[in-house]
């Protein structure tokens, strides 16, 4: 399996700046997802991060607000940009591939609470 | 439409007893992946198991098993065995694949399940 870690573990900040989020991973990936998780709900994928070329982002998530770079196959990063209370989630990177198409990884998580 | 249906918001189970946490999903695609995830009160999401659609076996990992009935499009977790330790939040999650029939890795999630364990 892959270990996946992300940078920060939780945060706390202010509406109107923003947080990047680091993710690693100890092999090299296919594939790496950024998901968000709201207080109570279920898990929503924000975007996949694409190798050198921009992330695919899901309806209702937009570059501006997310955005995402992946230098390699083991590293990518998310910024939550301009915050709100709203934006107050866990937030979840996620990995396919190099080992088994047939699991997907989660790292630990980011807890991110906006004031 | 939603894709992944957890019907059981709580369960609750004697320590040592077998559960069984349902999910239902809905797709016209022939070739789907099935999850189950673990979220304790830390955030963290724990891989279970997994099920291919056209995988004939149910799959199993230790103690989790995962009962696949296709024509009726569900996919339910059997933890055996219960410990305190598995009192948690349980997801059932649905992988889509593009036309070219690979993994997209997309991952829709059900609304989740918390199960609790009684000493």
């Amino acid at each position: 399996s892959a270990v996946i870690s992300q940078k920060p573990s939780r945060d706390i900040c202010q509406r109107g700046t923003s947080l990047t989020i680091q993710c690693q991973v100890d092999s090299q990936v296919t594939m790496m997802f950024w998901y968000r998780q709201q207080p109570g709900q279920s898990l929503t994928l924000i975007a996949t991060a694409n190798q050198g070329s921009e992330a695919t982002y899901e309806s209702g998530f937009v570059i501006d607000k997310f955005p995402i770079s992946r230098p390699n196959l083991t590293f990518s990063t998310l910024t939550v940009s301009n915050m709100s209370p709203e934006d107050s989630s866990i937030y979840l990177c996620s990995v396919v591939g190099g080992f088994s198409t047939d699991t997907q990884y989660f790292g630990p998580g980011t807890r991110l609470t906006v004031l | 439409a939603q894709k992944i249906t957890q019907t059981q918001p709580g369960m609750f189970v004697q320590e040592k007893e077998a559960v069984t946490l349902d999910c239902t999903y809905d797709t016209s695609d022939q070739s789907y992946g099935l999850f189950w995830y673990k979220q304790p009160s830390s955030g963290e999401m724990i891989f279970l198991i997994y099920q291919g659609s056209y995988d004939e076996q149910n799959a199993t990992e230790g103690r989790y098993s995962l009962n696949f009935q296709k024509a009726r499009k569900s996919a339910n977790l059997v933890i055996s065995a219960s410990q305190l330790g598995d009192s948690a939040m349980y997801f059932c999650a649905m992988r889509e694949f593009n036309a070219g029939g690979t993994s997209y890795g997309k991952l829709t999630f059900g609304q989740g399940t918390i199960l609790t364990v009684h000493p």
